[in-house]
């Protein structure tokens, strides 16, 4: 059974630009959530997504956008990047959004802005 | 504001001995306690759960302790090994905050030969 793929697993963005990162769960999950992983923050939550619809979100600037498609695929989009942005971007997944249980998270994007 | 405080930031121990870390939350609401281990390059993978309703759960060389009333819970890595050095995260969430993730800002373990 495959994982929680990502992609790409590396980006170069100068800063000012904009960059969609692309997620595709594990096949039967439909919920998606997004996490930044930087050394002085940790991890954390950027939003979730469960049947095309945005569940929950973050405290991050409207510069972090994300959706989901009909096949529970999921995008993130930033929006005119900060040197700040740099950072690990970590998609996981897990079957549904009612009940309390782990996800599984992919290897991730690292997003390097120059 | 940190939601899980995550101690100590850098573990050394030695093969074969016990490695144990320690997370405290203050959201007496959380339900769902996870324990998250990361190697380099790689995303969090779950490692072990624990729910308030009980107070140890072991799996392996790993067990949980949880102490409720303290809003505590510990991992411990028994016979801790070499290939155990990875990068540790606690985790609190609640169906309540739409099953965010709270986590802990992470204990470095390494495992000398």
């Amino acid at each position: 059974k495959a994982g929680v793929t990502q992609t790409p697993r590396y980006l170069i963005k100068t800063r000012g630009q904009q960059v969609t990162l692309s997620c595709s769960p594990i096949s039967g999950h439909r919920s998606v959530s997004w996490y930044q992983q930087t050394p002085g923050q940790g991890l954390q939550f950027l939003f979730e997504y469960f049947s095309e619809t945005q569940r929950n979100k973050g405290n991050f600037p409207g510069r972090f956008s994300g959706r989901q498609f009909s096949n529970s695929r999921s995008e993130m989009n930033v929006s005119t990047l900060e040197l700040g942005d740099s950072a690990l971007y970590l998609c996981a997944s897990r079957w549904g959004t009612v009940g309390n249980y782990g996800y599984t998270f992919g290897s991730g994007t690292r997003l390097t802005v120059v | 504001q940190q939601q899980v405080k995550q101690s100590p930031q850098s573990l050394i121990v030695q093969k074969g001995g016990i490695s144990i870390i320690n997370c405290a939350y203050e959201n007496t609401a959380f339900d769902y306690f996870p324990w998250y281990q990361q190697f380099p390059g790689k995303g969090p993978a779950l490692l072990i759960a624990i729910r308030p309703d009980v107070s140890e759960k072991k799996e392996g060389r790993f067990t949980i302790s949880f102490n409720k009333s303290a809003k505590q819970f510990s991992l411990h890595i028994m016979d801790s090994q070499p290939g155990d050095s990875a990068t540790y995260f606690c985790a609190a969430s609640t169906e309540n905050t739409g099953n965010q993730f709270y986590f802990g800002t992470g204990t470095s373990l390494t495992v000398i030969p």
